[in-house]
């Protein structure tokens, strides 16, 4: 029971362009949301998060954006740089965290 | 060094054999969990740990034993290797357990352990 989805195993995009990763999520308990990034052979490290209660959050080139109604969030890179390259985890946690599948970026010079 | 630390990091195993992966974090962290990475499954928590000597399980403990007698180490065993648990294998620390009702947490994850079983 995938309680977490990224659909999109894969994004290629220029780079200067935005790059835009999808998440779906089945269970409303869940009230705290996060973006992992991870290179190969090193371990995820955190990106950005986000409260149930708020709709947006931004850092820097990174905004995430949650949905409640729909159960999705989306994280926006602008502008995309090569070394954004990587894969990206969506997490939920309630009582623990869940993950998605991740989806893989490529930024492309 | 400062951090959080997994050793081995590859590890070729046989079916039916014991092995453990270690996990050892310098910030006095609370929390300690396991996850194991599979294609098409993201991170799935196996076990994580609020304290010394207090561990409980997370979603896929089958065939998987820890321990925490050490705030600072947080050891993960496979009692009899079996090939469905090849995988590669994250350790992570937190202050706090993650909750989102508790404000702003994350982990910090170890550069993780590349477990193959023939």
């Amino acid at each position: 029971d995938q309680q977490v989805k990224q659909n999109s195993p894969s994004l290629s995009v220029q780079e200067g362009r935005i790059s835009i990763l999808n998440c779906d999520y089945t269970n409303s308990m869940f009230d705290y949301f996060l973006w992992y990034k991870k290179y190969p052979a090193e371990g995820p490290t955190f990106l950005i998060s986000i409260s149930s209660i708020k709709d947006k959050n931004e850092d820097g080139r990174f905004t995430v954006f949650l949905n409640k109604s729909a159960k999705h969030l989306s994280l926006h890179i602008v502008p995309s740089q090569p070394g954004d390259s990587a894969v990206y985890f969506c997490a939920a946690l309630h009582n623990d965290m869940r993950f998605g599948a991740g989806t893989r970026l490529t930024v492309k010079p | 060094d400062a951090g959080i630390t997994q050793s081995p990091r590859y590890k070729i195993t046989e079916t039916g054999r014991q092995v453990t992966l270690m996990c050892h974090q310098t910030w006095s962290h609370s929390y300690m969990f396991w996850y194991r990475q599979d294609l098409g499954h993201g991170l799935r928590l196996i076990y994580y740990s609020a304290a010394a000597d207090i561990t409980d399980k997370g979603e896929v403990p089958d065939g998987y034993v820890v321990s925490r007698s050490k705030t600072e180490n947080f050891p993960l065993t496979l009692e009899s290797a079996t090939r469905s648990q090849t995988s590669v294998y994250f350790c992570a620390s937190s202050e706090s357990k993650a909750s989102g009702s508790r404000g702003e947490e994350t982990q910090y994850f170890g550069p993780g352990t590349r477990l193959l079983v023939l």
